[in-house]
């Protein structure tokens, strides 16, 4: 099976900073990466698909890129309501399954 | 744009089984546009995928899941349904149903989730 691991796994920053999200695949995947955004109590957000594509109505500080094994998220400027959990995701061709990397949490610093 | 939304019993007795249901609105339930899944959340924990469905009945599971799951649909109603047999306190988790579009893998609708305690 294809793991996702996802670094860092708590990620400390201000208002205005930029941050990168990273997740590696244990083997390559393509382009078949998701990232979404999870708030507290709330069901995950699709924000990127197909490692760049970003999710309509999405704010535009939001991008993915990467491809194979690495690929990465970043939020040019932080705004408060980004503060949250981020999920990558991908669909493993076989086993047919889906498997998300582990959630980096982002806090105010 | 799609809808879902979970139902079904908040508390659930070990050894029991699970029963879960999610109405799909605002879009063609039937069609082959979407394949219907479910993924779970233990408490202060991660995502994990459950298992899915395409409205036709075809179905495929978390390897690690599928001896003790069971999805269905239920076109006339609008409906998918999962059931997980021999819960145990690890079940316990925020259950959401999801859609994906048959072109893509990403799971672009969410419901709202539901909370699923195992306990007796």
């Amino acid at each position: 099976d294809i793991q996702l691991t996802q670094s860092p796994s708590f990620l400390s920053a201000s208002v205005g900073d930029r941050v990168t999200i990273t997740c590696r695949a244990s083997q390559g995947i393509s382009s078949f990466l998701a990232w979404y955004q999870q708030q507290p109590g709330k069901a995950p957000k699709l924000l990127i698909y197909a490692a760049s594509t970003l999710q309509g109505g999405v704010p535009a500080r939001f991008s993915g890129s990467g491809s194979g094994t690495e690929f990465t998220l970043t939020i040019s400027s932080l705004q408060p309501e980004d503060f949250a959990t981020y999920y990558c995701q991908q669909l493993n061709s076989y086993p047919r399954m889906y498997a998300f990397g582990q959630g980096t949490k982002l806090e105010i610093k | 744009q799609v809808q879902l939304q979970e139902s079904g019993p908040g508390l659930v007795k070990p050894s029991e089984t699970l029963s879960l249901t999610c109405a799909v609105s605002g879009g063609s339930f039937s069609s082959s546009d979407y394949f219907w899944g479910w993924i779970r959340q233990p408490p202060g924990k991660g995502l994990e995928w459950i298992g899915s469905i395409y409205y036709s009945g075809s179905t495929y599971y978390n390897p690690s899941l599928t001896s003790r799951v069971t999805l269905s649909v239920d076109t006339s109603k609008n409906q998918f349904s999962l059931k997980l047999k021999s819960v145990t306190a690890t079940d316990t988790a925020v259950y959401y149903c999801a859609s994906r579009p048959s072109s893509g893998y990403e799971f672009k609708y969410w419901g709202q989730g539901s909370l699923v305690i195992v306990s007796s």
